[in-house]
């Protein structure tokens, strides 16, 4: 198994436009995560989503949506993109089946994002 | 709202040295504590947890509820443990969110 992946790597982006980020999760696995990584920051938690369904959501504003495919795969879409916005898009993902120990996330190799 | 505090962006320690790298957080509950790790070009990846109370490469940490604190230990530090490190929280069940802090920048001089 590859791992979680994400496309593209690196995206170029100009003020007010909008952009898709993408991300497989490893297979069987049915939770996906987002998370935004200013540089010199801590990766900053966005959405959640578990078989279909928000499941979580960060302190982002409404440019930032989600979701998340019948194969468990997503998508996160940001619109009226901002200078703020750069940032390294971290996709995670895990089974989702959450017990009393907790589930890993394991996560992407994220995408990085430049808004000019 | 939940806050985890590493007070050291930088840290140097010679090999062979006893490492700590500083993890403080703010929860009234009982939070899940994490280590995370990213190596030069490489992906985060999970160190250790503090429910499974396993060593990882030589690393330990143990949850301190009335200091709040969870700091990471090694007894004698190795040039492959130069990283970034980051602690983390996750709070509730039902919910995969980790709060991090803002991580530290570990470097083993030869």
């Amino acid at each position: 198994d590859a791992g979680v992946t994400q496309s593209p790597t690196h995206l170029i982006k100009t003020r007010g436009q909008q952009v898709t980020l993408r991300c497989s999760p490893i297979s069987g696995h049915k939770s996906v995560s987002w998370y935004q990584q200013v540089l010199g920051q801590g990766p900053q938690f966005i959405f959640q989503y578990y078989e279909k369904e928000e499941r979580g959501r960060g302190n982002f504003p409404d440019r930032f949506s989600a979701r998340q495919f019948p194969n468990y795969s997503s998508e996160l879409n940001v619109n009226a993109l901002l200078l703020g916005d750069s940032a390294l898009y971290l996709c995670a993902s895990s089974r989702g089946d959450r017990g009393l120990s907790g589930e890993t996330q394991y996560f992407g190799p994220g995408t990085r994002l430049l808004v000019l | 709202a939940q806050r985890v505090t590493q007070p050291e962006k930088l840290l140097s320690v010679f090999k062979g040295a006893p490492v700590e790298l500083k993890c403080n957080y703010s929860y009234s509950g009982s939070p899940e504590l994490f280590w995370y790790v990213q190596y030069s070009r490489q992906r985060l990846q999970l160190l250790l947890r503090h429910i499974s109370r396993e060593s990882i490469k030589g690393f330990t940490a143990d949850l301190n509820k009335g200091e709040t604190s969870f700091h990471l230990k090694k007894p004698f530090a190795q040039e492959e443990d130069s990283a970034m490190y980051y602690c983390a929280l996750r709070v509730g069940f039902g919910n995969e969110k980790l709060t991090f802090g803002t991580g530290t920048r570990l470097t083993i001089i030869p």
